[in-house]
């Protein structure tokens, strides 16, 4: 029972550095998505995808780069790290159509420093 | 555009005491109303919704009413238990079948429950 998987769970970049978020979910969901998570504001829509081949810009896109070759896996790409992307990072996923109850799925998170 | 206001934290209470935590939305619509549970370390776990006016939802001794009239959807427990310590999030849905691609998500309610 795996769920969404996020990896790393911790990572700490130098300001310039770039790096690759990896999110993958055994749930077989059409859905994914990426949020941030910084104290005081909930969690910031970044980047999601309604499926394989598609993907699409959320609140605070960017930064950060996301492409969805398929169903099951979703990373996120930072290209060149700020410490304004020192963060937690977590991944989501959901069925859509008639499978769809407006629940997402979330993995444990990715915690990010940037210095 | 969508938002949600939650009441600031953190909240402390003693083990048995009433909760409440209060939660206002502004939306286009008719959206479904979230309540998300984060405990310390682990991802965000839906607690429990309501899709439509005069909804109860209700989970682990937790119930929310959604309330179109006052625009509200606050979270109440009669009894707290240590376990639910926590963070808590409520989040709207305006999609019109409940999707949960475009979840807002209000800034969170840290709860302390002490013995």
């Amino acid at each position: 029972n795996a769920g969404v998987t996020q990896t790393p769970k911790f990572q700490v970049l130098k300001t310039g550095q770039s790096m690759t978020l990896q999110c993958a979910q055994d749930m077989n969901h059409e859905y994914m998505s990426w949020y941030r998570q910084d104290p005081g504001m909930g969690l910031r829509l970044i980047h999601y995808s309604v499926g394989a081949g598609i993907t699409d810009q959320g609140e605070v896109p960017n930064g950060y780069n996301v492409s969805r070759s398929t169903t099951e896996d979703f990373p996120l790409r930072l290209l060149s790290a700020a410490p304004s992307q020192t963060s937690v990072y977590f991944c989501a996923s959901s069925p859509r159509g008639g499978a769809n109850t407006g629940e997402l799925f979330f993995g444990e998170g990715s915690r990010l420093t940037v210095l | 555009g969508d938002s949600v206001t939650q009441m600031e934290g953190p909240v402390t209470l003693s083990e048995e005491a009433f909760l409440t935590i209060n939660c206002t939305y502004t939306a286009t619509g008719y959206p479904s109303l979230f309540w998300y549970v984060q405990y310390p370390g682990e991802g965000l776990q839906l607690l429990l919704k309501a899709t439509k006016a005069d909804d109860k939802g209700s989970n682990k001794g937790f119930e929310a009413t959604y309330r179109k009239e006052t625009t509200s959807f606050h979270l109440e427990k009669g009894s707290v238990q240590v376990s639910d310590s926590a963070v808590y999030f409520c989040a709207l849905s305006s999609g019109t079948s409940g999707s949960a691609r475009q979840l807002t998500f209000g800034s969170g309610t840290q709860l302390t429950v002490l013995p």
